[in-house]
């Protein structure tokens, strides 16, 4: 069964330090998504993607965040200055189509370790 | 802005029902689905509603009344593996931007 990976598991950086995170979606999705959850709470999305554009993004998503799909099946996830508060899992999800944007697919995570 | 309330926490037993409420206030609602989540592990998609009833998928069913920005799921012949964490989770700009709810934790006893 197809599946979204993501790479890498855990990540543990500097504050101020750059993290790329990265996903391959299911290959034949159209809609990706980037969420984070910090520990012990909800899901958080924070921003949207088709047809190489940002589709919606929430209030989280800053400046300081930025997704780009590099290639034909890489997604990632860019935070350029990381604070502590950034430190959380971050799952990176995938959908079919339009109609079928309200079944997603979430991969395992990257759990972020700002220090 | 978009907020969903769930129960923080349910207890059942191995075999009984449950039901795990939502509410929300949201503009543009186009649907609620449940997620579950078990420690350590990703949402996994469990339904969804875009219109007001109940949709059965296997023991798990879900309902939702749009009038009443109110929708619950309903787990029946529970098993010890059912206890995980539940969100709802609305969606809104063309299902483009979706909006969790703070999660049901549901333990299951024997």
């Amino acid at each position: 069964e197809p599946e979204v990976t993501q790479t890498p598991s855990h990540q543990v950086t500097q504050m101020g330090q750059e993290v790329i995170l990265r996903c391959v979606p299911i290959s034949n999705h159209l809609y990706f998504y980037w969420y984070r959850q910090i520990l012990g709470q909800k899901v958080e999305f924070l921003v949207s993607f088709y047809n190489n554009e940002i589709s919606e993004k929430s209030e989280i998503f800053d400046d300081q965040f930025s997704v780009e799909r590099p290639d034909g099946s890489n997604f990632t996830l860019k935070i350029r200055s990381t604070k502590l508060e950034d430190s959380a899992m971050y799952f990176c999800a995938s959908s079919k189509d339009r109609e079928g944007s309200y079944e997603q697919y979430f991969g395992p995570g990257t759990r972020l370790t700002v220090t | 802005g978009q907020s969903l309330e769930q129960p923080s926490e349910v207890t059942a037993v191995e075999g009984a029902i449950v039901q795990i409420n939502c509410t929300y206030q949201t503009s543009g609602f186009y649907g609620l689905s449940w997620y579950q989540q078990h420690d350590g592990g990703a949402p996994t998609f469990l339904s969804y509603n875009a219109l007001d009833g109940l949709e059965e998928t296997g023991r798990f069913s879900s309902f939702l009344s749009r009038s009443d920005s109110y929708g619950y799921l309903l787990l029946q012949e529970l098993q010890m593996k059912d206890s995980a964490s539940y969100f709802c989770a609305v969606y809104s700009g063309g299902y483009q931007k979706v909006t969790f709810g703070t999660g049901t934790k549901l333990q299951v006893i024997p």
